[in-house]
């Protein structure tokens, strides 16, 4: 049972658009989200992150929205640069079977083309 | 800058085989993970650390045991290997002891394949 769903596994977008990158999630006591970006042959990189008691935080190009009623963030990148091709993962933090953890979802691919 | 190594990039091991995976960070960080990376799964969680000498098991920790007999370092060990343990491993690590809502830093990861 998958507690953080990234439904969309590829999304490709021109180079200058909007990217819209979506997760969402099962558990209401999850308190902090994050997202994290994984290049081919590197390990997944930290790239922005929410507490529940925002609703939006932004970094530079970098925007994630939290809608707690929905269960739903999601990852805007504006605009879209070829070096953003990557898997973006979600995560969201809770405390479950004993302890404080991240979860992940499976993942969303991202290809922007000139 | 922040470091987490992976011994191994790729490994190839025969079913039944002890398998060591090592993880070294240089941070001095607390926590130590290690997660199981699958396609249309993301990353899972196999077993944690919060301290020297101290583990405890994530989602999936059947099959593995790991060892942390120093701070810096963490290491997974697949006790007999299986084939449906093939799968990208990567190891992570964070800085304030017993949380984990803070952002992971990451290793390259290790491809292991089990014939």
């Amino acid at each position: 049972d998958q507690q953080v769903k990234q439904n969309s596994p590829s999304l490709s977008v021109q180079e200058g658009r909007i990217s819209i990158l979506n997760c969402d999630y099962t558990n209401s006591m999850f308190d902090y989200f994050l997202w994290y970006k994984k290049y081919p042959a590197e390990g997944p990189t930290f790239l922005i992150s929410i507490s529940s008691i925002k609703d939006k935080n932004e970094d530079g190009r970098f925007t994630v929205f939290l809608n707690k009623s929905a269960k739903h963030l999601s990852l805007h990148i504006v605009p879209s640069q070829p070096g953003d091709s990557a898997v973006y993962f979600c995560a969201a933090s809770g405390f479950s079977g004993g302890y404080n953890k991240l979860i992940f979802g499976a993942g969303t691919r991202l290809a922007v083309h000139p | 800058d922040v470091k987490v190594t992976q011994s191994s990039r790729y490994l190839v091991k025969r079913t039944g085989e002890k398998v060591f995976l090592e993880c070294v960070q240089d941070m001095d960080h607390e926590n130590m993970f290690w997660y199981r990376q699958d396609p249309g799964l993301g990353l899972r969680l196999i077993y944690f650390s919060y301290d020297v000498k101290m583990k405890e098991k994530g989602d999936i920790p059947e099959g593995y045991s790991v060892s942390r007999e120093k701070k810096e370092r963490f290491s997974l060990i697949l006790e007999s290997a299986s084939t449906n343990q093939t799968s990208m491993y990567l190891c992570a690590s964070s800085s304030n002891a017993g949380i984990t809502n803070e952002k992971l830093f990451f290793g390259s990861g290790t491809q292991l394949s089990v014939l």
